[in-house]
């Protein structure tokens, strides 16, 4: 089945206690993305990978980090997490270079102390 | 600042009538612009796009509007169904770069039995 997966889909944490969210496709698409979503903001983006080793920040990077080390994953990474970034978080693919048609996965809820 | 907004948050219809969802956009030279459909719970879904050259395009029961004059699009759903209450977002290309989508913060469809 084509799908977006990640992990953890919960999460509770400390302030400042490292932690990575996990993303990944089998569908073999170029473009992935990562997104939080707060009520009342909609969904504001991350970051993004265009491909492998290629990635760029979208509108709201800081205090987050990503790579994209293999064509299926793009990890997310909070090297140090801090109370306002309890949110849910949505990783995304699209088979194209760029932001069309993207599959999203089932989100993580993270909660930050 | 760029801004992707909607004019009802919440949108009430009786089966079987044809929904209509709008949404104001700002960056009045983005090329791109695509509805997601999001179900409690879940990631969002592609519903539909539209590139800038059309001003219409039609689905299965989706029908996107796009009016460049007043910078506005509209999502119309026909006989609107149980399955198609959830929250809609609308997006575009960002104003500095086209792998970027900036977000609607959503409109919540509810369907009357």
């Amino acid at each position: 089945e084509a799908q977006v997966t990640q992990n953890p889909r919960y999460l509770i944490t400390v302030t400042g206690k490292k932690l990575t969210v996990t993303c990944s496709q089998n569908m073999n698409h170029e473009y992935m993305s990562w997104y939080r979503q707060d009520p009342g903001l909609g969904l504001r983006q991350i970051y993004y990978s265009m491909n492998v080793e290629v990635t760029d920040k979208g509108d709201v990077p800081e205090g987050y980090k990503v790579s994209r080390k293999e064509k299926r994953n793009f990890p997310l990474i909070l090297e140090s997490p801090s109370p306002n970034q309890t949110s849910l978080y949505f990783c995304a693919s699209s088979p194209g270079t760029g932001p069309y048609e993207q599959y999203f996965g089932p989100g993580t809820r993270l909660t930050v102390t | 600042g760029e801004s992707v907004g909607l004019h009802l948050p919440t949108l009430s219809v009786q089966e079987g009538d044809n929904s209509i969802i709008n949404c104001a956009y700002s960056n009045s030279a983005s090329d791109y612009f695509i509805w997601y459909k999001q179900e409690s719970g879940k990631g969002p879904q592609f519903i539909i796009d539209i590139r800038s050259n059309m001003d219409k395009r039609q689905g299965q029961r989706v029908t996107v509007l796009l009016n460049k004059t007043v910078k506005h699009l509209s999502l119309q759903i026909a006989a609107t169904q149980p399955g198609d209450s959830a929250v809609y977002f609308c997006a575009e290309e960002a104003a500095d770069s086209s792998y970027k989508l900036i977000f609607g913060s959503g409109t919540r469809l509810l369907v009357r039995p």
